[in-house]
């Protein structure tokens, strides 16, 4: 089955400090990448769509200035928190859309801010 | 909007037997997709099943099968010959459709399912 990979897994960063998390789908071009956000024992909260060579839409409610995406490319999307704080500090999803519209999920990264 | 229910945070089951986590859901759509997702402690989302509203039949896989209840919105996970493995966090999920890939995919809260050996 199609693979997405999420790097890195874990991150621990100095709050004010930027830290980027990759999405990347390995085997097939994904023109559509979903973000999640997921705190402890809870549901995943859509972030943002990222969409191929345009802006992402953000949920409302969250912080276009805070959460970057970036989606240069047909198998990476990025997710870059800008001067995270601890309340930034959570477990972040990506989906990828495949051709046939299925949805495959990456393995997460942590977030851990100090 | 799109809402997706689950009404039970979570549930136990003895190994071996057989358990039901429950789904409701609303939408105005005639056609959708539906979905049983776990995730284990590894926090890796897979996917166990899916159903589309079009279908009358109810989709099975394996030792995991659904209850679709259109009519009544409600979308029922069973789970025959509990294992361990089987021990997660089930979520349900709303899609309104596959091709429209802008789509969001609406979870409910989730239950925690546990295996009594």
């Amino acid at each position: 089955g199609a693979v997405v990979s999420q790097h890195p897994s874990r991150v621990i960063c100095k709050s004010g400090t930027s830290v980027k998390i990759e999405c990347r789908s390995l085997d097939f071009q994904a023109t559509t990448m979903f973000w999640y956000r997921q705190f402890p024992k809870q549901s995943l909260m859509l972030m943002a769509t990222s969409n191929e060579g345009s802006k992402a839409t953000y949920e409302q409610g969250v912080e276009k200035d805070k959460f970057l995406i970036n989606h240069a490319s047909l198998t990476l999307s990025t997710l870059t928190v800008t001067s995270a704080h601890p309340e930034d500090s959570s477990f972040y999803i990506c989906s990828a859309v495949g051709a046939a519209g299925e949805l495959f999920f990456g393995e997460g990264s942590r977030l851990t801010v100090l | 909007a799109q809402t997706v229910t689950q009404s039970q945070p979570e549930m136990s089951v003895q190994e071996a037997e057989t358990v039901t986590l429950s789904c409701t859901y609303d939408t105005s759509e005639s056609d959708y997709y539906l979905f049983w997702y776990k995730q284990p402690p590894s926090r890796q989302m897979i996917l166990v099943i899916r159903q589309e509203a079009y279908k009358q039949q109810n989709a099975t896989e394996n030792r995991f099968s659904v209850n679709f209840q259109k009519a009544a919105k409600s979308f029922s996970l069973k789970i025959s010959d509990s294992q361990l493995g089987d021990a997660a966090m089930y979520f349900c999920a709303y899609r309104r459709s596959l091709v429209g890939r802008d789509d969001k995919i609406i979870f409910g809260k989730g239950t925690r399912l546990h295996i009594l050996p």
